[in-house]
Order: C-alpha cells, then structure tokens, then sequence
C-alpha cells in the first residue's frame, strides 16, 4: 500500500518553462513533507520542505503547494533550467515521529529540453 | 558534496550469504539511517541508528540489521541474502533525530544478489 504517490514516472519541460511535479499522499497523520532531488550516481539531495501547517513555501526557483484538504502537493520549479534534468522524489513524515524515518514516492523523471 | 561516503560502491552476492555494508557520517551528525531502494522504486526506510542505539525500524524482518560507532561511522548488515534484496542501499546522517533536521544522502551501495 503506497502512502506516497508520484503518479508521472516522467515529465518533459522545455528550459525556461515552469515545471511542475505533483505528489499525493493517503496518510492523515503525515505532516511535514519534502522534495528531494537525485543526479544518477548519486544520492538524493534535498531541495525544500513544508510543514502542515503552512500552505506554500518558496526558496528562490523552487515553490512547494500544500493542499491538505486534498493530501496533494507540488513542486514548482520556474524558470526550469537544464540542470533541473534529475529525478524528483516526494517524502513524507510525522512531525514527532523522526525515527519512523521518511515514506517515499517512487520518483518523477523530470527532463528539461533546450 | 554531502560529506556522507558509503562502500563498497558496487557488491554482488549469492542467495544465503551475508553482507555488510559500511557508511561514515559527516562529523558531528549523531543520527544515521539506512534505505533500501529497488529498481523503479523510491527508498524505503529500514531503520535509523541515535548514538548508537537503534530508534526506529521500518518495515525489514531482523536480518537486517545495524551497527553505529562512535567515529561517525556505521553499518548494515544482512544475513541470509534473498533475490530480492537486490537493491540500492543508501545510508542518511543528519545533526539530530527530528523530522526537520535534513537528512544528507551518500551516493549508495548497489547490491545485487544471484
């Protein structure tokens, strides 16, 4: 049973455009949530979070959307840049459950094309 | 660069065998945790080691199992190594054991068992 969804196993977007990748999640009690991104080779790298109780957090290129009512949350990345080209992986938590460690999506492919 | 390093990089295994594998923490992170991430699939969370004593498990039957150390390194360990422990195994440290406390990825050990 998937806790996390990330429906777009990929996602094309040409430079300079917006890119947005979306995450759902069926758990109630999860309330804090991240975005990380991962190069091959690599290991993920974490890009920006939002707690429950705020509904949009910004950090320069990169908007994260809470919509709780929903359980969905997305990414925006504007403007989309060649180095975006990675995967994008959605997790989720329990504010006071830290050692319960973090429920993944299986990743969204995002390309951006010149 | 994160500061976390795994190895081996690469390891291939035969079905019953067992396994160790190794990460060192960027200093002074007194958490680490451990993923398991198969083909198509995001991480998933098999446990986190606080100063040196387990806090939290995910879903992995015991022969998974850890080690922390007190130089910031640590391991895991999986006994009687079944086809589908294939995977990539990433290790995570972060300063503390709360969910807001970012959690830095190494680049993972890439275990394939025949």
């Amino acid at each position: 049973d998937q806790q996390v969804k990330q429906n777009s196993p990929s996602l094309s977007v040409q430079e300079g455009r917006i890119s947005i990748l979306n995450c759902d999640y069926t758990n109630s009690m999860f309330d804090y949530f991240l975005w990380y991104k991962k190069y091959p080779a690599e290991g993920p790298t974490f890009l920006i979070s939002i707690s429950s109780i705020k509904d949009k957090n910004e950090d320069g290129r990169f908007t994260v959307f809470l919509n709780k009512s929903a359980k969905h949350l997305s990414l925006h990345i504007v403007p989309s840049q060649p180095g975006d080209s990675a995967v994008y992986f959605c997790a989720a938590s329990v504010m006071g459950g830290g050692a319960d460690g973090l429920t993944f999506g299986k990743g969204t492919h995002l390309i951006i094309q010149p | 660069e994160t500061g976390v390093t795994q190895s081996p990089t690469h390891l291939i295994k035969t079905r019953g065998q067992q396994v160790t594998l190794r990460c060192s923490s960027q200093s002074g992170h007194n958490t680490v945790s451990w993923y398991q991430q198969a083909l198509g699939q995001g991480p998933q969370f098999i446990f986190q080691y606080y100063r040196e004593e387990e806090n939290g498990r995910g879903n992995f039957p015991p022969r998974f199992s850890g080690l922390q150390f007190p130089n910031y390194s640590s391991e895991l360990n999986v006994n009687a190594l079944e086809l589908d422990d294939s995977a990539l195994y990433l290790c995570a440290s972060s300063p503390g054991t709360r969910v807001g406390d970012t959690q830095y990825f190494g680049p993972g050990t890439r275990l394939t068992v025949l």
